[in-house]
């Protein structure tokens, strides 16, 4: 199985920076992603990260380290939009994939 | 709008009653999943199919039992629900269920409540 950890909620202020950190066990690993999910919403796919080191879209960017079996996203320039629950995935060795509980962020002006 | 569609949005049974969650995917993927999302849990992976056939059961109680006929549509099929099993239902799909990048893209459920 799986186990998945990221903090349960975090707030900033609009056009701050946030880090939402995720750390992971898993039996074989073969990529991780990031969801951001609005309330009443689906989950929509924010990056993955299959290899060490950081993948930069745009104002998110996420990090991965293998060998600490940790990750985080990266909020920069933070909007009101950006208020949402964000969900770190890791997928296993048989390519199942299991969430994290989510990370709750509201974004204050 | 991913592409993926779930119907109906809010669904309200009784314990008794039978009823069916339906998602289609208009991508042209071939792998379906349905999740079960709970307040302040995780996304919790129920069945997957890959191709139709499907790959994952993850110890599923037998009153859910999903159905794919085609690669592009998914049920969910309901019955003598319990109270716990209140929660918002996720279909979604992927190209593949495994190699590469390859995302899953989420209809926007459905919140059930069994009263």
């Amino acid at each position: 199985g799986q186990n998945i950890d990221q903090p349960t909620e975090m707030t900033a202020t609009e056009g701050a920076i946030v880090q939402i950190n995720c750390t992971y066990q898993t039996s074989g690993f073969n990529g991780l992603f990031w969801y951001q999910q609005h309330a009443g919403e689906a989950p929509t796919f924010l990056s993955y990260n299959v290899l060490d080191g950081l993948e930069e879209k745009g104002r998110f960017s996420s990090f991965l380290s293998r060998s600490k079996g940790y990750s985080y996203l990266l909020l920069k320039e933070l909007q009101m939009k950006d208020s949402a629950s964000y969900l770190c995935a890791v997928r296993d060795r048989d390519y199942k994939l299991s969430f994290g509980a989510g990370t709750t962020v509201t974004v204050r002006a | 709008e991913t592409g993926v569609t779930q119907t109906p949005r809010h669904l309200v049974m009784g314990m008794t009653n039978k009823k069916s969650l339906k998602c289609e995917q208009h991508l042209g993927h071939n792998a379906m999943y349905w999740y079960k999302q709970s307040a302040k849990k995780p996304l919790e992976l129920m069945f997957v199919y890959n191709f139709k056939e499907q790959t994952e059961n993850n110890s599923v109680p037998s009153r859910f039992s999903p159905e794919c006929p085609n690669s592009s549509h998914l049920f969910l099929h309901l019955h003598t629900l319990q109270p716990e099993d209140s929660a918002l239902y996720l279909c979604a799909s992927s190209q593949d269920p495994g190699t590469g990048s390859y995302e899953q893209y989420f209809g926007p459920g459905t919140r059930l409540t069994v009263t």
